[in-house]
């Protein structure tokens, strides 16, 4: 069995200051681990993906995350946010001979000026 | 490329009346999926089909049925609506199973 938390339903933040939106996974095989972004009456969007090699893994518009095995963590920050970053986001994993994906249950980020 | 799209866009219906939501896309993709998306509960898998002429039940199918007409196209039938079923709809494709997914806009449906 494959599953996610998202340990937060709702993140905070002001415009420019860092933000980390926690995710941790439990699964009994080997992961590929992903990030989705949903922006208001929109349908999700990719962010970023771990399938293997380097465990940080970057997305276009400066957001990041890191695959931690040893803690089954995969948390995405950004150093520096904007009002257009105010969304919601999934993460999901799929564990290693599975063929779907299991999503937590999201983390909605409002960025305020 | 629309990527995948689905029809309607809304839909409001009574308790025990049937319909169908459609998704097609335009990618080639072999797996299709439908989620349903609930405040709070983030998005559970309905059904999926790995490739054209195959089905398999997500974690919540019950008072649902799908076809998967072609490669494009995967419908999702509500035969008797219950309150239960408000919800927002979304399909998603993939190029194979476990690959990265695209979705579609959604489906935002209520029943009465």
């Amino acid at each position: 069995a494959q599953s996610v938390t998202q340990l937060d339903s709702q993140v905070p933040v002001f415009e420019e200051a860092p933000v980390e939106l926690r995710c941790n996974y439990s699964s009994s095989v080997s992961v590929y681990l992903f990030w989705y972004v949903q922006y208001p009456n929109q349908g999700l969007q990719l962010l970023l993906k771990y399938l293997s090699g380097s465990t940080l893994v970057e997305s276009i518009n400066g957001f990041e995350a890191e695959f931690n095995k040893s803690q089954t963590s995969f948390h995405l920050r950004k150093p520096s946010v904007h009002i257009s970053d105010t969304a919601e986001y999934f993460c999901a994993v799929r564990g290693s001979g599975y063929s779907t994906l299991t999503f937590g249950k999201g983390t909605m980020l409002l960025v305020s000026p | 490329n629309a990527g995948v799209t689905q029809t309607p866009k809304f839909q409001v219906l009574k308790t025990g009346q049937s319909m169908t939501l459609q998704c097609a896309q335009d990618m080639n993709h072999n797996s299709m999926y439908w989620y349903r998306q609930d405040p709070g509960m983030g998005l559970r898998l309905i059904y999926y089909s790995a490739s054209e002429g195959t089905t398999d039940k997500g974690e919540v199918p019950n008072g649902y049925n799908v076809s998967r007409l072609n490669k494009r196209e995967f419908s999702l039938r509500l035969e008797s609506a219950a309150p239960s079923q408000t919800s927002v709809y979304f399909c998603a494709s993939s190029l194979a199973g476990g690959d990265t997914q695209y979705f579609g806009p959604g489906t935002r449906l209520t029943v009465l």
